[in-house]
């Protein structure tokens, strides 16, 4: 079956420099999460959206922000990135609002690594 | 709000042996209740749910888990460990007809000894 799928998986970057990370949800999946995940921490949920609108927003520094596109795919652009930065991010998609009991299907995550 | 607590960060159980990795949730009004399993370097999967209906709830790989209202608990369970079940093992509660993000625990590392 067809799971979520990030690119790229590892990122290196430097200080203050920008990254794009993906998302491609499962097929009819209508809603997007994007979560932080330190070392040894649980995942920090950021923002999602639904239905290609922004649906809940959670710890995301102003210097990222996220979009989700026509064909459901999502985005998460990042700037001025900093050493703390450094973290696996997860993309994660569920049916919505409507079958609000349904799991969180996640992705297998990007390494961003901040130099 | 809505809370989950994993009091263990790290379970030990040598294999054969049944194992419990324990959670506690605090919300207002009937839970949503998720086990996902993470492997090292891998997004978290999905385990198990407790909707509603029986407390008892069998999920993938053999394990299951007992919804408890009294105790707000949802201790995910397996009768006999393999060393392949080695991983960490998250807990998360969402309110029914509340918010759509669940609220995920800190985590608890379950180690299988041969």
């Amino acid at each position: 079956a067809a799971g979520v799928i990030q690119s790229p998986r590892h990122l290196i970057k430097e200080k203050r420099e920008t990254a794009t990370l993906k998302c491609y949800p499962i097929p009819r999946h209508d809603t997007v999460y994007w979560y932080q995940q330190g070392p040894g921490q649980d995942p920090q949920f950021l923002i999602s959206f639904y239905e290609k609108m922004q649906s809940d927003k959670g710890s995301i520094p102003d210097r990222f922000s996220a979009q989700q596109f026509s064909d459901y795919h999502s985005e998460l652009n990042m700037s001025s990135l900093e050493l703390g930065d450094s973290a696996l991010y997860f993309c994660a998609s569920s049916l919505g609002r409507a079958y609000s009991n349904q799991p969180q299907h996640f992705g297998d995550g990007t390494r961003l690594s901040i130099l | 709000a809505q809370s989950v607590a994993q009091p263990e960060d790290q379970v030990n159980v040598a294999e054969g042996n049944p194992l419990t990795v324990k959670c506690t949730y605090s919300v207002s009004g009937n839970p949503y209740l998720f086990w996902y399993v993470q492997y090292p370097n891998r997004g978290l999967q999905f385990l198990l749910k407790y909707i509603t209906g029986d407390n008892l709830v069998k999920g993938s790989y053999g394990f299951e888990a007992e919804f408890n209202k009294s105790q707000t608990s949802f201790h995910l369970k397996k009768p006999s460990a393999l060393v392949s079940d080695s991983a960490l093992y998250f807990c998360a509660v969402r309110k029914s007809g509340g918010s759509y993000i669940p609220t995920f625990g800190r985590g608890t590392s379950l180690i299988v000894h041969p």
